[in-house]
Formats: structure tokens, sequence, C-alpha cells
């Protein structure tokens, strides 16, 4: 069974560009999540979508957005690039039932902002 | 909003040696409580959890017990192997795939 797979794996970008991560789930999973990984600041939970709509969202601005595809593909936008938005951006697939469930990360994708 | 606190941060064991990591929460109302282990360029793994309704849980060399008045909850791995190198996060949830982590605690087994 194939697990969560994100692209692309490492990118660099400058200041005020925005950038598309893509995550696919595990499948049958319906549930996707992503967090955000910096050193200072841990993990952070991003947002959460299940069957295409956003069930939960994180303390982040504006400029973090996503969207799930009707085959529970996720992707999420960065627009107007900060230097404090580098980091190691995870996606997680679940099945989405029920209120709790193991979650499984893909390896990552590592944004650095120039 | 929730807050975790997680310590020690580094814990440095001998092989064969037990190791215990400790988290508290601040919000009475999270009931789910996930313990996920991170390999050098990996995702984190989950490798036990705990629902409030229960006190200890076990698998193996790993435990984690929970006391829900104190709000804190810990990690126990017993004899310890160099493969248990890694960063350990703890987290809390109200559920649906919301999790708020610890810090994390980088655990070194030395052989």
């Amino acid at each position: 069974k194939a697990g969560v797979t994100q692209t692309p794996r490492y990118l660099i970008k400058t200041r005020g560009q925005q950038v598309t991560l893509s995550c696919s789930p595990i499948s049958g999973h319906r549930s996707v999540s992503w967090y955000q990984q910096t050193p200072g600041q841990g993990l952070q939970f991003l947002f959460e979508y299940f069957s295409e709509t956003q069930r939960n969202k994180g303390n982040f601005p504006g400029r973090f957005s996503g969207r799930q595809f009707s085959n529970s593909r996720s992707e999420m936008n960065v627009s107007t690039l900060e230097l404090g938005d580098s980091a190691l951006y995870l996606c997680a697939s679940s099945s989405g039932q029920g209120a709790f469930g193991e979650l499984f990360f893909g390896e990552g994708s590592r944004l650095t902002v120039l | 909003g929730e807050n975790v606190e997680q310590h020690p941060s580094t814990l440095s064991v001998q092989e064969g040696d037990s190791a215990v990591i400790k988290c508290t929460y601040s919000d009475s109302a999270s009931n789910y409580f996930p313990w996920y282990k991170q390999e050098l360029g990996k995702g984190p793994q989950l490798i036990i959890d705990i629902r409030s309704n229960v006190g200890e849980k076990k698998d193996q060399r790993i435990a984690v017990t929970l006391n829900k008045t104190a709000k804190h909850f810990s990690l126990h791995i017993t004899e310890t192997q160099p493969e248990d190198s890694a960063v350990y996060f703890c987290a809390a949830s109200k559920g649906y795939s919301t999790l708020t982590f610890g810090k994390g605690t980088m655990l070194l087994v030395s052989p």
C-alpha cells in the first residue's frame, strides 16, 4: 500500500513569490491535514480537509490556503512568501472516519525562501 | 487554544536503559494523546496513543500513562535500543486530525 506522497520534496523561492505544494494521500483516506514544521515553533497545524471541505483551520494568515480534490488529493498554496515561511511542510492523511485516528505523514516538502 | 509542554528537549541514555518523556497540556477538553517518532528525513510516525478514558496503555517496550486531573502524560520506553534514537513528539487533540504538538525530545541511545 503506497504511503503519503508529497511533491516537490525540495524547493527554493524568493520573497514575494507564491508556491503550491501537492499531497497524495493513502488510497481510501478522505482526510488530509497540513502541518508546518520549523526548528523554533515545532509542528503547527495549518488546516484539514475532508471530502473536499475544510473542516478545521489553524492560526495562520490568509496567505496560507489549501484545497482538496474529489480524488482526495490536496494542495496548499502560500502567497507573497516571507523569509519566515521557510519550513518543512508535512501532509498527513487519515481515514477521517470518527473523531480520532492515526495520521500517516508524508516525508514533507522543504521550502526555502530567500 | 491548547498548549503542550514537553520535557526534556534532549535525552541521552545507554542501550538497555529506560527513557521517560513527559508532557503537560492546558485544555481540559483534549481527550486524545498520541506520540509520534520522527527519524531524520522522514515524517512523524505514530508509535502509541491513549484516550482520556484510559490511564495507561502498553505496547511491548513502549507505554504511555495519562493523568487527566494533573493534565500530564508520559511516554516510557524500556530496554532502549540504538534504533530508538529519534525525535519524539507528544500531542493533544480534541479530535479530527487537529493535533497540538509538543516541541519534541531528541532521544539518543548509545551502544
